[in-house]
């Protein structure tokens, strides 16, 4: 079974523009949830999809945000870049069970972003 | 507002030493408990998710147990290899569908 995949891995941008990343998950898993992280920070997450609605969100700037289709893939954007928004943005699914919080969460290899 | 911490931040063994390592969380709202192990350019690996108070789990080397009732875990591996020098993340779940991450505690192995 192919695992969590994520386009681009490295991205560079400047001040000022928008960036979209993407997220397949695992075949089967409806639930996919991003994180950032930063150096010195753990992984913080951002939000989280199931079944192309926003369960939850964390406690991130409205510039984030997010989607997710049919087919479960998601997409996050991110406007008006920030210098502090570079950062390792990491995506993982997970296959719901019915116990949230209790299944595994497959992570993918994340997407490097740079602010110049 | 949660707050998982773990300690040490890093950790230096000789191979075939046995180290462990804490991750502490709020005892309230406890739902579950993630141990991940993350090597550098590769993608976080789930080890264990724990759920219950006295839980332990086992992984090869690598084992855990649970205490929900004070809110830590503790993290075992017996005779470290070089091959387990990585990072080490805990996280909280409370059951809104998020985890919390440590800051995760570095291990180096050297042969």
């Amino acid at each position: 079974k192919a695992g969590v995949t994520q386009t681009p891995r490295y991205l560079i941008k400047t001040r000022g523009q928008q960036v979209t990343l993407s997220c397949s998950p695992i075949s089967g898993h409806r639930s996919v949830s991003w994180y950032q992280q930063t150096p010195g920070q753990g992984l913080q997450f951002l939000f989280e999809y199931f079944s192309e609605t926003q369960r939850n969100k964390g406690n991130f700037p409205g510039r984030f945000s997010g989607r997710q289709f049919s087919n479960s893939r998601s997409e996050m954007n991110v406007s008006t870049l920030e210098l502090g928004d570079s950062a390792l943005y990491l995506c993982a699914s997970r296959y719901e069970r019915g116990l949230a919080g209790v299944d595994e969460q497959f992570f993918g290899p994340g997407t490097r972003l740079t602010v110049l | 507002i949660l707050n998982v911490e773990q300690s040490p931040q890093s950790l230096h063994v000789q191979e075939g030493d046995s180290t462990n390592f804490t991750c502490s969380f709020p005892s309230s709202n406890f739902y579950a408990l993630h141990w991940y192990r993350w090597e550098t350019a590769k993608s976080p690996e789930a080890l264990f998710v724990m759920t219950l108070n006295g839980d332990e789990k086992k992984k090869g080397r690598i084992s855990a147990t649970l205490n929900t009732k004070e809110g830590y875990s503790y993290l075992y591996i017996k005779g470290s290899q070089p091959e387990d020098s990585a990072t080490y993340l805990c996280a909280q779940n409370t059951g809104f569908q998020k985890l919390v991450f440590g800051t995760g505690t570095r291990l180096l192995v050297s042969p």
